[in-house]
């Protein structure tokens, strides 16, 4: 059973550019939720899909923006990129409707010049 | 506001020692309360969670954790060690309905294991 999966592992952007980052979740699941860990800090909520639709989302600016395809997959992209979204990007999967936790894919680590 | 406070940033223990690990959390409902581990550029592992009924979780590689809520805290231990254990542990909160919440992080705390 493949758990969360993520890509690219890593990538560098430059200071304007935009990104894409990719996330299957685990098989049965049906909600992605995308988190940013800046260095030395603790995971931040960005936002949560759910039947293709945004469900909930933290305090991000619209620079973040997401899909979710029928097949649950998810992206995540960040236009104008800053120097400041240096980060870890992590996709956490889970199932709606039941009382379980999430899993989480090993990250992107994006680098921003 | 909806909070999680993990007081150590750093703690250094000897191999074979004991180890706890505190975290209080701020949330107005009955809290979701998730343990995760994090070795060096890698994603989040769930060591233990609480949802409700017995306190005292128990969880993988020997950790366990104990839900008082009079505290606001679930603190988690470990009565010995291992060097593999060396790592960033996070502490969670799970706000909203259940199956759909988002987690609220602590900062972390690293762990150190002296040989």
């Amino acid at each position: 059973d493949a758990g969360v999966t993520q890509s690219p592992t890593h990538l560098i952007k430059t200071r304007g550019q935009q990104v894409t980052l990719r996330c299957s979740p685990k098989s049965g699941h049906d909600t992605v939720s995308w988190y940013q860990q800046a260095l030395g800090q603790g995971p931040q909520f960005i936002f949560q899909y759910y039947e293709e639709e945004e469900r909930q989302r933290g305090n991000f600016p619209d620079r973040f923006s997401g899909h979710q395809f029928p097949n649950y997959s998810s992206e995540l992209n960040v236009n104008a990129l800053l120097l400041g979204d240096s980060a870890l990007y992590l996709c956490a999967s889970s199932y709606r409707g039941m009382n379980t936790e999430a899993f989480f894919g090993q990250g992107t680590r994006l680098t921003v010049v | 506001a909806q909070s999680v406070t993990q007081p150590d940033i750093h703690i250094t223990v000897s191999e074979g020692a004991s180890l706890e690990l505190r975290c209080n959390y701020s949330y107005g409902a009955t809290p979701y309360l998730f343990w995760y581990v994090q070795s060096p550029g890698q994603g989040l592992q769930l060591l233990l969670k609480y949802f409700s009924g017995d306190t005292l979780v128990q969880g993988i590689k020997g950790f366990e954790a104990e839900f008082k809520r009079s505290q606001s805290s679930f603190n988690l231990r470990k009565p010995s060690v291992h060097w593999s254990d060396a790592a960033e542990y996070f502490c969670a909160v799970g706000a909203g309905d259940s199956g759909t919440y988002k987690y609220i992080f602590g900062t972390g705390t690293r762990l150190k294991v002296l040989a």
